[in-house]
């Protein structure tokens, strides 16, 4: 089946435009999560939606940073008035509901590649 | 907040060679994973380990979990050049949901 998906691939803007992100989990999956990652450096988290609860913003770095998710679908993670140092990679994750007993595998997408000149 | 360091941060080998990279915490975690990240691409989950010394074999990966689930290691016998990746471990909290924290990643580059 369909693995997650996010668009667009890449994107260079001007600093201080506002972006949008956009990730397409697999069906079925529960749990949504947004990642950043700066060049050759391991993933910080942002944000994760599961269900219907409240998402968990803990990682957010800013108030310039804010994500939405509709139901159990599409998510989308908008930054304004990017700055240079938002430049990463971009990656989202699902999973399915989570049992409460064994950790169960994240599956990424392949990830936004944003450059704030 | 839990964190987990990795190392070595970059490691360049011959065809051949055998490798050991680390993960290391001062917290405990409930389960601990390894991803392979290729570039370009995503992070793919190569292993869970959930009981305190616990050891998987995956082909050529050895993967240890610490008896204190503290800690982690992969072990690549033989390396070869499509084994040139990031290599991230992931933990789990024990009241986290699912969330995951990441290292820092091991960089490996496997020269023919």
């Amino acid at each position: 089946g369909a693995g997650v998906s996010q668009s667009p691939s890449n994107k260079v803007t001007e600093k201080g435009k506002d972006v949008e992100l956009r990730c397409d989990p697999i069906s079925g999956h529960t749990a949504l999560y947004w990642y950043r990652q700066r060049l050759g450096q391991g993933l910080e988290f942002l944000i994760y939606f599961q269900g219907n609860s409240a998402p968990d913003k803990s990682g957010l770095p800013s108030d310039r940073f804010s994500a939405e998710r509709t139901g159990e679908s599409v998510s989308t993670l908008t930054i304004q008035r990017t700055q240079q140092e938002d430049s990463a990679v971009y990656l989202c994750a699902s999973s399915p509901q989570w049992s409460g007993l064994h950790q169960e595998t994240q599956y990424f997408g392949p990830g936004t590649r944003l450059l704030v000149l | 907040t839990q964190l987990l360091e990795q190392s070595p941060q970059f490691l360049s080998i011959q065809e051949g060679e055998n490798l050991t990279v680390y993960c290391n915490s001062s917290s405990v975690f409930s389960s601990l994973q390894w991803y392979r990240q290729e570039p370009g691409e995503g992070p793919v989950l190569l292993v869970t380990v959930v009981t305190g010394g616990e050891v998987k074999k995956l082909k050529r990966l050895t993967f240890q979990f610490g008896d204190a689930r503290k800690d982690s290691s992969l072990h690549i016998t033989a390396a070869q050049p499509g084994d040139t990746g990031l290599y991230l471990c992931a933990g789990a909290g024990n009241n986290a949901g699912n969330m995951l924290t990441f290292g820092g990643g091991t960089r490996l580059m496997v020269k023919p």
